[in-house]
């Protein structure tokens, strides 16, 4: 009965191809968030959807898109992968606010070569 | 600026001891604040939040103020307590968290 799903859990890719990491819910969520976490940092917040309405961090590059066709799915595109984007992708969801519990998907860890 | 501190990486403890991870942060209004946990394989899940006010799984941690800190604390550590731990803070009209670095925690038997 998960609730958040990411696919694939694993991504292998090339440095330049791009690639689409997705997230699914069954929880209908209005908020959607996608974190980049590289190894023993923080997971760190790269952008958010409240409902159809994207929100993306000060700090994010433009390599990284988002999409969410509905309230079920969000993807995360990256155009153009490089060396430092190898981390774990964390989908999460909220009801209304991250004042909210956030529930998260296990992840998919992306490797660039 | 938001920010959430964890001072330590790693914590190690025998079953039965006291446990207590700090965690300070660093904002000028009323903040939100979460413990969330990452057990081995599993995904991060929301532990407590300090306006629950609510102990659990023998965790509690109370929101200091004067001191910004947000310590999660249990009287006894069990070897199921083993886990990665992230204190989070929302800090205002914004959707997001801003987490911590993470300690993990190791309980051994």
């Amino acid at each position: 009965d998960a609730m958040v799903i990411q696919n694939p859990r694993y991504q292998v890719t090339q440095f330049g191809k791009p690639v689409t990491l997705s997230c699914s819910q069954t929880l209908n969520h209005n908020v959607m968030y996608w974190y980049q976490q590289k190894s023993s940092q923080a997971p760190k917040l790269l952008f958010h959807y409240y409902d159809k309405d994207f929100n993306n961090e000060a700090d994010t590059p433009d390599n990284f898109q988002s999409r969410r066709p509905n309230t079920s799915f969000c993807f995360l595109d990256i155009r153009s992968p490089g060396l430092g984007d190898a981390a774990m992708y964390l989908c999460a969801t909220s009801p209304l606010a991250s004042t909210d519990t956030q529930y998260f998907g296990p992840g998919t860890r992306l490797t660039v070569l | 600026a938001q920010r959430v501190t964890q001072p330590e990486k790693l914590l190690s403890v025998f079953k039965g001891a006291p446990v207590e991870l700090k965690c300070n942060y660093s904002y000028s209004g009323s903040p939100e604040l979460f413990w969330y946990v990452q057990y081995s394989r599993q995904r991060l899940q929301l532990l407590l939040r300090h306006i629950s006010r609510e102990s659990i799984k023998g965790f509690t941690a109370d929101l200091n103020k004067g001191e910004t800190s947000f310590h999660l604390k249990k009287p006894f550590a069990q070897e199921e307590d083993s886990a990665m731990y992230y204190c989070a803070l929302n800090g205002g009209s914004t959707d997001k968290l801003i987490f911590g670095t993470g300690t993990r925690l190791q309980v051994f038997p």
